[in-house]
């Protein structure tokens, strides 16, 4: 898989449910953060964890940090119809640059 | 709370004419940074400025891009004899800090369509 790679691609839950959303990276990096996207907007940054890091809480978003199986989860609890967007992991790996997975698109169904 | 803002939001222009994208980056940040996202792909880098030049630059930005911070306040991405492929939405972008382990904030985007 590519450096920053979510799973799935495309998530359908009902209003209520959480929904769980990965990501996977190959080389070490210093930090992620995970991004959402409404259809056709900017990025909104949702939280940000550092490599040392393993768990990471922001209302109802949880992000776990796994850098042994390179990989991030990004949880959503008591989804609501807003939570509708495309949601992006980026990791940054000690360069300037951010680089973007192809994103796990959620649609919560209400 | 403080965002970066990016003007045009949507921008037409015929293949091979020049164009600019404008951003307002948030007014304490140092480091800069545009990405663009052709539609249904990944968001992609392009490149990033600090302290008046640039520090990263990918693949992506060859000779036909440039960016510059004009004054105090905007920063611009210029692209030269635009091409079809050019199409996508570029995103400026900006943080306080480097990247290890700075939060970096978008603007909302600029749709640039090449016809």
């Amino acid at each position: 898989s590519q450096q920053g790679e979510e799973d799935p691609q495309a998530l359908s839950i009902q209003e209520g449910e959480n929904a769980t959303m990965n990501c996977s990276y190959k080389t070490s990096i210093n930090n992620l953060q995970w991004y959402r996207q409404n259809s056709g907007r900017g990025l909104v940054h949702l939280i940000l964890i550092r490599s040392n890091e393993r768990e990471k809480h922001s209302g109802r978003l949880r992000v776990t940090l796994d850098t042994s199986k390179k990989s991030s989860s990004l949880l959503i609890t008591a989804s609501r119809a807003a939570d509708t967007a495309s949601y992006f992991c980026a990791s940054g790996a000690g360069s300037y640059q951010l680089t973007f997975g192809k994103g796990t698109k959620l649609s919560v169904i209400p | 709370e403080p965002e970066v803002t990016q003007t045009p939001s949507h921008q037409v222009t015929q293949m091979g004419q020049e164009v600019i994208l404008r951003c307002v980056p948030i007014s304490n940040h140092l480091y800069f940074y545009w990405y663009r996202q052709i539609l249904g792909q990944k968001v992609e880098f392009l490149v990033s400025f600090y302290n008046n030049e640039i520090s990263e630059k990918s693949e992506i930005f060859d000779d036909q891009f440039s960016v510059e911070r004009p004054d105090g306040s905007n920063f611009t991405l210029k692209i030269r004899s635009t091409k079809l492929e050019d199409s996508a939405m570029y995103f400026c972008a900006s943080s306080d800090r480097g990247m290890s382990g700075n939060t970096i904030y978008f603007g909302e985007g600029s749709w640039l369509t090449v016809v």
